[in-house]
């Protein structure tokens, strides 16, 4: 298996203009999480869809954010419009929610955006 | 407010002694505690987990250990080795739900 898939890997861009992060889950995996990575904040959780179904989205900053997941092998998260601290790598990672258990996400190489 | 504290930025340890990661949490419907690293420029990667309902896991150099009454827990390297430089996070899953919770991390150095 490839693993989670995510592009781009870097993406600088000006404040003011959209921003796409892309993503493509493990084969199988019926549960998908996008997180953020930054110094102040470690890793948090942004937002996360069961069998392509937004579950919480408590995580995303404000509006400027959303996600989306049109079927089970593909997702997005957009910025628009981009803001300088909006700078952070993100990762999406997937899943295979099995009720109980660990529930082990594998984690993509994550992309790592910088808004000037 | 932080539910996952890893208060240790970082830890420095010398090859073959052993590495304690320390991670404290606040909820106490946390049913599964993971363990993961990292390493530069790569996605966290999976290391270990435990259950609520035990005290200690292990597999190979790697020990988990958690203590439900004082809700923490702490991840044992032994020995360590300069392969295992990376962040180290903890993570918890809350029950009632899918998604993990993280703390911010501990960069380990091992040197040799």
């Amino acid at each position: 298996d490839a693993g989670v898939i995510q592009s781009p890997r870097h993406e600088v861009t000006e404040m003011g203009q959209e921003v796409t992060l892309r993503c493509k889950p493990i084969s199988g995996h019926n549960s998908l999480f996008w997180y953020r990575q930054t110094m102040m904040r470690g890793l948090e959780l942004l937002i996360y869809f069961n069998n392509n179904v937004p579950i919480d989205d408590s995580g995303m900053p404000e509006d400027r954010f959303s996600a989306k997941m049109p079927n089970a092998s593909f997702s997005t998260l957009k910025i628009q419009p981009s803001e300088p601290r909006d700078s952070a790598v993100y990762f999406c990672a997937s899943s295979l929610r099995q009720g109980s258990g660990a529930n082990v996400l594998t984690f993509g190489a994550g992309s790592r955006l910088t808004v000037l | 407010d932080q539910q996952v504290k890893q208060n240790s930025p970082s830890l420095s340890v010398q090859e073959g002694r052993i590495s304690i990661l320390n991670c404290d949490y606040t909820n106490s419907m946390f049913d599964y505690f993971l363990w993961y690293k990292k390493y530069p420029a790569e996605g966290p990667t999976f290391l270990i987990s435990i259950s609520s309902i035990k005290d200690k896991n292990e597999d190979g150099r790697f020990t988990v250990f958690l203590n439900k009454s004082a809700k923490h827990l702490s991840l044992h390297i032994v020995p360590s080795q300069p392969g295992d430089s990376a962040v180290y996070f903890c993570a918890a899953r809350n029950q009632a739900g899918t998604a993990l919770i993280f703390g911010k991390g501990t960069t380990l150095s091992v040197s040799s």
